[in-house]
């Protein structure tokens, strides 16, 4: 079946350093894929997407492009703050509008 | 942007215990929310769509008996855990779609312990 596998967490970095997230994914079709994060206390919330190969989905100074030939869809950021410590996952939405969820990764900045 | 609340927001119980687990949009009309099941350092997992007015869909290994699904309105959905077991602790998670199932949003969570 579908399936997202995420790089395991966590990831500490310093303020302003460069971020990647890898995310790579299974599955027949071609299925939406998304970035969920989740900051401490709260519900998981978009933070970005792409629908079709080769799209850029971009939020907040994050971005990830859709990959079709690597099937993958990693997550960067140019210079992160110590407001994105969070936890992300990797997701992608099968023919049946169900996500499938990758194991999430770990982000901490360190000011 | 689009609120899902859970309530509560952790529960300790003793097994054999039922508990319920209340999901709200709070500003917006779900036709469908879904509940997935979280275990420590692992994917959220699907344990079943709910649609309004219709009975539940469980996803393949989630007992039906077990976790009662219930979406009375437009904007409740409920998850009971019936005689609860050590193993069922678990982080539970709902969302909620506003009918076009192009964005799920979520509520905080559930922590749930069985003793």
């Amino acid at each position: 079946g579908d399936s997202v596998t995420q790089m395991e967490g966590p990831v500490t970095l310093s303020e302003e350093a460069f971020l990647t997230i890898n995310c790579t994914y299974t599955a027949t079709g071609y299925p939406s894929l998304f970035w969920y994060v989740q900051y401490p206390g709260e519900g998981l919330q978009l933070l970005l997407k792409a629908t079709k190969a080769d799209d850029k989905g971009s939020n907040k100074g994050f971005e990830a492009t859709y990959r079709k030939e690597t099937t993958s869809f990693h997550l960067e950021k140019g210079s992160v703050q110590v407001s994105d410590s969070a936890v992300y996952f990797c997701a992608l939405r099968d023919s049946s509008y169900k996500l499938i969820f990758g194991s999430g990764t770990r982000l901490l900045v360190r000011p | 942007g689009a609120v899902v609340s859970q309530h509560p927001s952790r529960v300790i119980c003793k097994s054999g215990t039922s508990v319920k687990i209340e999901c709200r949009s709070l500003d917006f009309q779900a036709t469908t929310m879904f509940w997935y099941r979280q275990f420590p350092k692992q994917s959220l997992m699907l344990m079943a769509t709910s649609n309004e007015g219709s009975k539940a869909t469980y996803e393949q290994g989630v007992e039906k008996d077990k976790f009662l699904i219930n979406h009375a309105s437009l904007t409740l959905s409920t998850l009971t855990v019936t005689s609860a077991h050590p193993e069922d602790s678990s982080f539970y998670i709902c969302s909620a779609t506003p009918g076009d199932q192009e964005t799920q949003y979520f509520g905080p969570g559930t922590r749930l312990l069985v003793l």
